[in-house]
């Protein structure tokens, strides 16, 4: 198993409310991406990281911010949480450029009312 | 636009057949395809991979299948066991993004019927 924790694994908040979901990773790996997954979608990538405080946007990034001050730690916050954004979210992690596998928590459930 | 595309969202077969699950895609680019498990209210987790360079990778009961002409891979399980029920998503890798990002097809539900 991966060392990866995602937090909290459960949230109902409210429109219009900010939202933040952690991921935390004990493996020392470069790059950590954060995933929604919808139905008929798949999974999608909305950030990612390939090093402490570099980020890029992934496909489908409105909406969301992110944030890595420490190699371990990767924060997906939802600035205004819309009930388009009601998914599970994912985070992985890998190695680097040279490796293409990604490894992922547990996930984590919101529902945004 | 849906880059890589999983047409059958479910696939029922009887322990110990071949299962095999499908996928298309668009992007010529990619150069590297992986196929993941999902067990409800679990992670995607990593089950077998090939190169844009073989047409062919195995591991145990698990057989991936590259043709690149047709944009098309395909993952054999053989013999299926009950434990094989899951979603299996297959992704593929785009060179270009730098960070190899993931493209995930919509999934497959496996049934695998004891």
């Amino acid at each position: 198993d991966a060392g990866i924790t995602q937090s909290p694994r459960h949230k109902v908040t409210e429109t219009g409310t900010p939202v933040t979901l952690r991921c935390h990773q004990t493996e020392n790996h470069r790059y950590m991406y954060w995933y929604r997954q919808d139905p008929g979608h798949g999974l999608r990538l909305i950030h990612y990281s390939y090093g402490v405080k570099d980020t890029d946007k992934g496909e489908v990034s409105d909406g969301y911010s992110v944030s890595r001050s420490k190699t371990e730690d990767f924060l997906l916050t939802l600035e205004s949480a819309t009930s388009s954004q009601t998914s599970v979210y994912f985070c992985a992690i890998s190695w680097g450029q040279d490796a293409y596998e990604q490894y992922f928590g547990p996930g984590t459930r919101l529902t945004v009312t | 636009d849906q880059q890589v595309k999983q047409n059958s969202p479910s696939l029922s077969v009887q322990e110990g057949r071949i299962s095999i699950l499908n996928c298309d895609y668009t992007n010529s680019m990619f150069d590297y395809f992986l196929w993941y498990k999902k067990y409800p209210a679990e992670g995607p987790t990593f089950l077998i991979s090939i190169s844009s360079i073989k047409d062919k990778n195995e591991d145990g009961r698990f057989t991936v299948f590259l043709n690149k002409s047709a944009k098309h891979l395909s993952l054999h399980i053989v013999p299926s066991q009950p434990g094989d029920s899951a979603v299996y998503f297959c992704a593929a890798s785009d060179p270009q993004t730098g960070a190899n990002n993931l493209f995930f097809g919509t999934g497959t539900r496996l049934t695998v019927i004891p």
